[in-house]
């Protein structure tokens, strides 16, 4: 089985500044890579993903990650924060399977 | 509106009282998966399926038990809930053919509270 380390259960940065998530997996073969973005109350919403091709990978919201094989990474960033990005955001790893490997989530908290 | 649809968003119920979370999909999706969210502990699945009558376990599937006779719906159910089973509850869908390229489509959620 596969696994998702996400460093940091907790991270906050002001607004206007960078945001980073950071997002190891674990996988022999290339992996098709996910973040998920959870609102107060809400269901997990698709941020971006990564599944073939370019390497830098934008998504909605601003946010974008870049899939680095040699490190088995898959850090998610934002140049400015905005104070609706206050969320959990979870990475999640699926083989060419359809089994979903998550990581335990990061809380983002963005002081004004 | 391509929807995973969960009922009920909250849910407080006792302890040894049978319940049934529902769950239900309009995007005729072969696979469906219930999980369970829990502070620290990230996203575990408790129960999958393939298609109709096809489900397997997942990592946390102890006290819980699903069926699929419908394409379109996959409950949860609860035989006999207890206390270590409050949390909030995830339905997830996806076409088999493309989980993993195009990752799930997920219900609103299900805070259930068993006292």
């Amino acid at each position: 089985a596969q696994s998702v380390t996400q460093l940091g259960s907790h991270v906050s940065v002001s607004e206007g500044a960078l945001v980073l998530l950071r997002c190891n997996y674990s996988s022999s073969v290339p992996p098709y890579l996910f973040w998920y973005v959870q609102y107060p109350n809400q269901g997990l919403q698709l941020l971006l993903k990564y599944t073939t091709g370019a390497t830098l990978v934008k998504g909605i919201n601003g946010f974008e990650a870049e899939f680095k094989k040699s490190e088995t990474s898959f850090h998610l960033t934002k140049p400015s924060a905005h104070m609706s990005d206050a969320a959990e955001y979870f990475c999640a790893v699926s083989d060419t399977g359809n089994q979903f490997y998550f990581g335990t989530g990061t809380s983002l908290t963005v002081i004004p | 509106e391509a929807q995973v649809t969960q009922n009920p968003r909250y849910l407080i119920t006792v302890t040894g009282k049978k319940l049934t979370v529902t769950c239900s999909q309009n995007m005729n999706h072969e696979y469906m998966s219930w999980y369970r969210q829990d502070p620290g502990l990230g996203l575990r699945q408790i129960y999958y399926s393939m298609n109709v009558e096809v489900t397997d376990k997942g990592d946390v599937p102890e006290g819980y038990k699903v069926s699929r006779k419908e394409k379109r719906n996959f409950p949860l159910i609860l035989e006999s809930p207890s206390p270590n089973q409050t949390s909030l509850y995830f339905c997830a869908s996806s076409s088999t053919s493309r989980t993993g390229r195009y990752g799930y489509t997920f219900g609103s959620g299900t805070r259930l509270t068993v006292v």
